[in-house]
């Protein structure tokens, strides 16, 4: 059964700062993954699609990386802004005929 | 096609009530899935939908819960006898099939947020 985890559960960065979300998978044999961003009370926006052939995805100042034979993605946001703060949620589907499974999330708050 | 359509938006309920929530998913999407989100953690699979054939039901559909897609476009998701346990953001997302396009990636609605008093 496939797990997903993301770490760390809540990040706190001052404005402009760097940083690395990180989610891992237990069953490397994913077909595709997704990183999602929700803000409080709403739904999800997708943010990036890395498919098992490829190695990473960029939208913006948002990069996300894929390893599948360890099991790894981070998501690098680039000079984070406070309108950055929310959750950040990683997600993987086996096949084209499974769901996604979705991490807990990592909940990011940047402060001005 | 905007995206991903979900009505309504919060629902209050009594316990004991029965409740349905609708999706409208995108249009030119085959698949159309249900979460469940509770605070805190990430959304759980319930259930999908190829066209109008249900594929799949987790084990927390209960029998308590049905989905159903009737002509392959909207779905509606049916809780009987609500209990306290099932308030929680219930989501809805559409995707293409693999294959179909490089991009099969899952689009989500806004969510119902429901809240069994």
């Amino acid at each position: 059964k496939q797990e997903v985890t993301q770490i760390p559960a809540a990040l706190s960065v001052p404005e402009g700062e760097n940083l690395v979300l990180n989610c891992s998978f237990t069953d490397s044999a994913i077909y595709n993954l997704q990183w999602f961003r929700q803000d409080p009370g709403k739904g999800l926006t997708s943010l990036l699609l890395i498919q098992s052939s490829q190695r990473e995805q960029t939208s913006g100042r948002l990069n996300a990386s894929l390893d599948k034979s360890s099991g790894r993605s981070t998501l690098y946001i680039a000079a984070s802004q406070p309108g950055d703060s929310a959750t950040y949620l990683c997600a993987v589907t086996n096949s084209g005929n499974t769901p996604l499974v979705f991490g807990k999330g990592t909940r990011l708050s940047v402060i001005a | 096609d905007t995206g991903v359509s979900q009505n309504p938006r919060h629902k209050i309920t009594k316990r004991g009530q029965n409740v349905t929530f609708r999706c409208d998913p995108i249009s030119e999407h085959n698949r159309l899935y249900w979460y469940r989100q509770t605070l805190g953690q990430g959304p759980e699979f319930l259930t999908y939908f190829q066209n109008e054939a249900q594929l799949e039901k987790s084990r927390l559909l209960s029998d308590r819960f049905s989905a159903e897609r009737p002509k392959g476009s909207f779905s509606t998701l049916e809780i009987q006898r609500t209990e306290q346990g099932d308030s929680a953001m219930y989501l809805c997302a559409s995707s293409s099939l693999p294959g179909q396009g490089f991009n099969y990636g899952y689009t989500f609605g806004s969510g119902t947020r429901l809240t069994v008093v």
